[in-house]
């Protein structure tokens, strides 16, 4: 098994590019989540599934937008990329419980110029 | 609202000594369940442990331990005979349920140092 897996590792774009960051699981996982991370403020959750075909926002929504078209992927999208969407983005998955654990993928370093 | 509160912005320490990381957490709910995920400078997130609120038990891992204390909502993690390789953030969670779905909330994490 290869967990959660994220495409692309590292990218450059410049203000007002878009972009799409993937996120695949083999673990047939219900819940999935986009996080973005930044020096000294842990992980804030920007958009989650709960499932294939649904999405929700998370704490900070503003500026990106998901798709889940099938179970095992969770798209994150910058439609117009800005200099404050410099971050860290790590996708997670995890079962329809609440005692379950959340498995991460290796993070995506963006950088927005 | 629920919420969780780790102190230690950052924590040095030598070798072999132990270090105490502390999590603080606020809740409504009388089931919940907390989380220790470390973060180590290649910058994976690693699960360490998962406790839910009925147990209080303390849960020992080799050199790592868990004390959980709802009295004092508190969920701290202790390294015993510390190691460099201990080096990494160090985050705790809350699981909250939301609109029926459950999500982590997360502390900003404690950087811990191990020097040689």
């Amino acid at each position: 098994n290869a967990g959660v897996t994220q495409t692309p590792k590292f990218r450059v774009l410049k203000t007002g590019q878009s972009m799409t960051l993937l996120c695949a699981q083999d673990m047939n996982h219900e819940y999935m989540y986009w996080y973005r991370q930044d020096p000294g403020m842990g992980l804030r959750l920007i958009h989650y599934s709960v499932g294939e075909g649904t999405t929700a926002k998370g704490e900070v929504p503003d500026g990106y937008n998901v798709s889940r078209l099938k179970k095992q992927n969770f798209l994150l999208g910058l439609e117009s990329a800005a200099p404050s969407q410099t971050s860290v983005y790590f996708c997670a998955s995890g079962t329809r419980s609440r005692t379950d654990t959340q498995y991460f993928g290796p993070g995506t370093r963006l950088t927005v110029l | 609202a629920q919420k969780v509160t780790q102190a230690q912005t950052e924590i040095s320490v030598v070798e072999k000594e132990d270090v105490t990381l502390d999590c603080v957490y606020e809740t409504r709910d009388t089931t919940y369940y907390l989380f220790w995920y470390k973060q180590p400078p290649s910058g994976e997130l690693v699960f360490l442990i998962r406790r839910n609120s009925f147990d209080e038990q303390n849960e020992i891992s080799g050199r790592y331990s868990w004390n959980f204390q709802k009295s004092t909502s508190s969920f701290n993690f202790t390294i015993t005979a510390s190691q460099v390789v201990d080096s990494a953030v160090y985050f705790c969670a809350l699981s909250e349920a939301k609109d029926s779905n459950y999500q982590l909330i997360w502390g900003a994490g404690t950087k811990l140092i191990i020097k040689p």
